[in-house]
């Protein structure tokens, strides 16, 4: 089945500091992938939706200078938090779609920043 | 008003209980909708998806799409302690702008005792 890795799965960091999430599709290609935060006993809030070898689409209210997404590759994409501050502690999950499909959606095991 | 709304529970039932878990939504231009289980702290991953009205049974799963009252809904039968989980539904619009963007319902989280 489609696997999608992100990985870290958990990590801390200093104020101030940046931090890269990565997102593969292990056996697909994966035009489109999709960045959520997710608060604790909330719901998934799309950030941006990321397609390969062009700029990302951020969502409303999304800063697109401190959430930067790059997606060079059919199967990669990563997101940095930059200058990251305690506010931005969250539960961050990725997903990949697989290309043509409608509900092939797989998602990555989410990453687990906490902004010391 | 949210896109779509569901109730966020906690449900909490018997192992063998019949539960019932439903989202309304404002869209009506969702055509796509899609059940998800999420464990803790980990990615949703996929349990049922259908298209427009109609109902879809996979063994002790049935979703249930009705868009003329923009209800939908997923029953879970002889539930089991496995089933513990946080279930989200979510949903789509074919084509557009929005195409693949996936609006999800806050998440219920259902807890299954023996």
């Amino acid at each position: 089945g489609a696997v999608v890795s992100q990985h870290p799965s958990r990590v801390i960091c200093k104020s101030g500091t940046s931090v890269k999430i990565e997102c593969r599709s292990l056996d697909f290609q994966a035009t489109t992938m999709f960045w959520y935060r997710q608060f604790p006993k909330q719901s998934l809030m799309l950030m941006a939706t990321s397609n390969e070898g062009s700029k990302a689409t951020y969502e409303q209210g999304v800063e697109k200078d401190k959430f930067l997404i790059n997606h060079a590759s059919l199967t990669l994409s990563t997101l940095t938090v930059t200058s990251a501050h305690p506010e931005d502690s969250s539960f961050y999950i990725c997903s990949a779609r697989r290309t043509g499909t409608v509900y092939g959606y797989t998602f990555g095991s989410g990453t687990r920043l906490t902004v010391v | 008003q949210k896109e779509v709304e569901q109730d966020p529970g906690p449900l909490s039932v018997p192992e063998g209980a019949i539960v019932s878990l439903n989202c309304t939504y404002s869209n009506s231009a969702f055509q796509y909708f899609m059940w998800y289980r999420q464990y803790s702290r980990k990615g949703p991953e996929l349990l049922m998806y259908t298209y427009s009205s109609g109902n879809k049974e996979d063994g002790r799963f049935t979703a249930q799409v009705d868009k003329s009252s923009k209800y939908i809904s997923l029953f879970i039968r002889d539930s089991q302690p496995s089933d513990s989980a946080t279930y989200l539904c979510a949903m789509s619009e074919p084509g557009g702008t929005s195409y693949g963007k996936l609006t999800f319902g806050q998440g219920t989280i259902l807890t299954v005792h023996p």
